[in-house]
């Protein structure tokens, strides 16, 4: 079982719907959890960054953190053809290295 | 423009060759990561490093070899071990990893490799 599951999609919705992505985990050590953004043939990039349990939004976009449960979530709202792009889930433990574990990435086209 | 540059953007490498992918951060960052991507497969860690003249294996490090002479640079070889090295390769970085950091890593553009 990996630590990080993450449905790979991909996933096809019409413009202005909502997107829910998610992750599940195993590590209960894990305290630092972020999305992030690719572009095909692009390097990722930071979209959101959560520590711990609890909400964050910005603009469209809303993280959710669920300890409990291990399951973490990004909500897109009135989505964007240029939303079209694979979201990557990523968690890391407190400590001194630094290192992310990734979910496989979700795939999401948006379509005018 | 504070960043990571990685280069070249593609690379061919042939049978039983070495070749060498460039990382070079200007963001004062001390860790620095190199991770492959295959479809579907999201990232795999290579290769980490914390401090200069120091870095520590990650989950698929065979076949591969990196250096880190300099804070800013940390160059990825895919020796002619690795069998199998068609992937999109990304470099990453992050200030001062710790009990109290953020844990946020910076990617660059990422070098396509084929094998001819």
């Amino acid at each position: 079982q990996k630590e990080v599951e993450q449905d790979p999609g991909p996933l096809s919705v019409p413009e202005g719907a909502i997107v829910s992505l998610n992750c599940t985990y195993s590590n209960s050590a894990f305290q630092y959890f972020m999305w992030y953004r690719q572009y095909s043939r692009k390097g990722p990039e930071l979209l959101m960054y959560t520590y711990s349990s609890g909400n964050k939004e910005d603009g469209r976009f809303t993280a959710q953190v669920d300890k409990s449960s291990k399951y973490i979530s990004l909500f897109i709202r009135d989505s964007q053809p240029s939303d079209s792009a694979t979201y990557l889930c990523a968690m890391s433990e407190t400590g001194n290295t630094g290192k992310l574990i990734f979910g496989q990435g979700t795939t999401l086209q948006v379509k005018p | 423009d504070g960043g990571i540059t990685q280069s070249p953007k593609y690379l061919f490498r042939k049978e039983g060759q070495n070749v060498t992918l460039s990382c070079e951060q200007n963001l004062n960052h001390d860790a620095m990561y190199w991770y492959r991507q295959d479809p579907g497969q999201g990232l795999r860690l290579i290769y980490y490093s914390q401090i200069v003249n120091d870095f520590q294996k990650g989950d698929i490090a065979e076949g591969y070899s990196v250096s880190r002479e300099k804070k800013e640079s940390f160059p990825l070889t895919v020796t002619s071990a690795q069998k199998n090295p068609t992937a999109f390769y990304l470099c990453a970085s992050n200030n001062r990893p710790g009990q109290k950091a953020k844990n946020i890593q910076y990617f660059g553009a990422g070098t396509r490799l084929s094998v001819l």
